[in-house]
């Protein structure tokens, strides 16, 4: 079966300081891989979309940037931190194509800039 | 337009009751609609989803009921339990190639005793 790891679960950074949040799957090959932020109580904004290895959509302007190393494998970074940065990031994958694009995520991690 | 638009924001439903969220949608090339749950703390989970061939689907207490003409569709919890207290989020893509889910903005759920 399928799962997802993504660490660490809680973060406190001061502003300015860089971020890496870390993101891999198992059990699956060639994923569609996503990066999301939750505001508190409030919706999934997609940040990042990735189809494969070194292929990232970026869907909105922001402190941030996503990696895609191995195919299982997505990164969440961040040179300086802002306190706007802070959030609820989740990491999500689907299969590639063709099967209604059901997105898996991952247990999320708690960041809060200070 | 790819927009989602889900209420009410939030919804109090005494224990026992139904919860009905709904949702509609502009695009009409949508055609796969699934319903995520999220509990506090935790990422959201794929509670139930449905295609636009038949219009509900039921799976224990959780029904989707779906409208083609009016391209909306909503969730109902039957027999809501204080378990079921979490935030709902419809979503909706096409099912073909690489496009992204298109989330609603969430439901907040509680069941009172």
């Amino acid at each position: 079966s399928q799962t997802i790891h993504q660490w660490p679960a809680t973060l406190v950074q001061p502003v300015g300081s860089p971020l890496s949040l870390e993101c891999t799957v198992e059990g699956t090959s060639n994923p569609n891989l996503y990066w999301y932020r939750q505001a508190a109580g409030r919706g999934l904004q997609l940040l990042f979309y990735s189809i494969g290895i070194d292929q990232i959509s970026s869907e909105v302007p922001q402190n941030l940037s996503a990696s895609r190393p191995q195919d299982r494998q997505f990164i969440l970074s961040s040179k300086k931190l802002l306190l706007s940065d802070s959030g609820f990031y989740l990491c999500a994958w689907s299969v590639r194509a063709g099967t209604g694009n059901t997105i898996y995520f991952g247990e999320g991690s708690w960041l809060t800039v200070v | 337009q790819q927009q989602v638009k889900q209420s009410p924001q939030s919804l109090i439903v005494q224990k026992g009751g139904i919860s009905i969220i709904n949702c509609a949608y502009e695009n009409t090339a949508f055609d796969y609609f699934p319903w995520y749950q999220q509990f506090p703390g935790k990422g959201p989970a794929l509670l139930i989803a449905i295609r636009p061939d038949v219009s509900e689907k039921k799976e224990g207490r959780f029904t989707i009921s779906f409208n083609k003409s009016a391209k909306q569709f909503s969730l109902h919890i039957m027999d809501s339990q204080p378990g079921d207290s979490a935030t709902y989020f419809c979503a909706a893509s096409i099912s073909v190639g690489n496009e992204k889910l298109t989330f609603g903005t969430g439901t907040r759920l509680t069941i009172i005793p």
